[in-house]
């Protein structure tokens, strides 16, 4: 199993639509995890970290389900401006950082 | 802040030959990570560095890369001799706080 496995799409959604993305990891004793969002050949910028009751930004809310072990993040109501690559993030067990590979979203309008 | 630089931002150079990318971390950060992003492989963990020590090297593909952080404010990651399978974008990110990387433009390298 990878470390870091989500699905790659990608997911073409129309304005207005709620999406969700799932992200598992094989490391159970990881601690921390976060989002990560990519904008096309830009670099990484954090979305926001997942905390174990659950966390809501605005229209973003991220899940953490330690018992199978994925993440899990919903946009609602998405605008052209959430298209990008969305990058689900394990901290490993050298204190490191792990990336999956993203997942696309397109939102068409 | 400026946030992290990079340079070069594109570098296009041929098999065998020197390569040398440079990041200026954000001021103030304590650890610094160098990464890799292909199209295959995804964003790859190379190296970390917590208060210019480094810390994790095991991603570090073999011996032809280096990298070193001599003071707080700069880094190089040093590829000798290069190859086309290097081809990728190299990422610098700085952190203060876990989790939280704030990662420069890339530096985009083509080995032919």
């Amino acid at each position: 199993r990878k470390e870091v496995e989500q699905d790659p799409g990608p997911f073409n959604v129309p304005e207005g639509a709620t999406v969700a993305f799932n992200c598992t990891y094989s490391n159970s004793a990881s601690q921390s995890f976060f989002w990560y969002r990519q904008d096309c050949r830009k670099e990484p910028k954090l979305l926001m970290s997942v905390y174990s009751s659950g966390n809501e930004d605005g229209r973003f809310t991220a899940q953490l389900n330690r018992a199978s072990q994925y993440i899990s993040l919903l946009i609602r109501d998405s605008k052209l401006s959430d298209s990008a690559t969305y990058l689900c993030v394990v901290a490993g067990s050298q204190g490191n950082l792990i990336f999956g590979k993203g997942t696309k979203l397109s939102v068409k309008p | 802040d400026a946030g992290v630089i990079q340079s070069p931002r594109h570098e296009v150079t041929e098999m065998g030959q020197e390569v040398t990318l440079r990041c200026k971390p954000i001021s103030g950060h304590d650890y610094l990570f160098w990464y890799r992003q292909t199209m295959m492989r995804g964003l790859e963990l190379l190296i970390y560095f917590n208060n210019n020590v480094p810390i994790d090297d095991s991603g570090m593909p073999e011996d032809r890369f280096s990298a070193k952080m001599p003071n707080a404010s700069f880094s190089t990651l040093k590829i000798q001799p290069s190859e086309p399978r290097d081809s990728a974008v190299y990422f610098c990110a700085s952190s203060l706080v876990f989790g939280e990387l704030f990662f420069g433009e890339g530096s985009r390298l083509t080995v032919l």
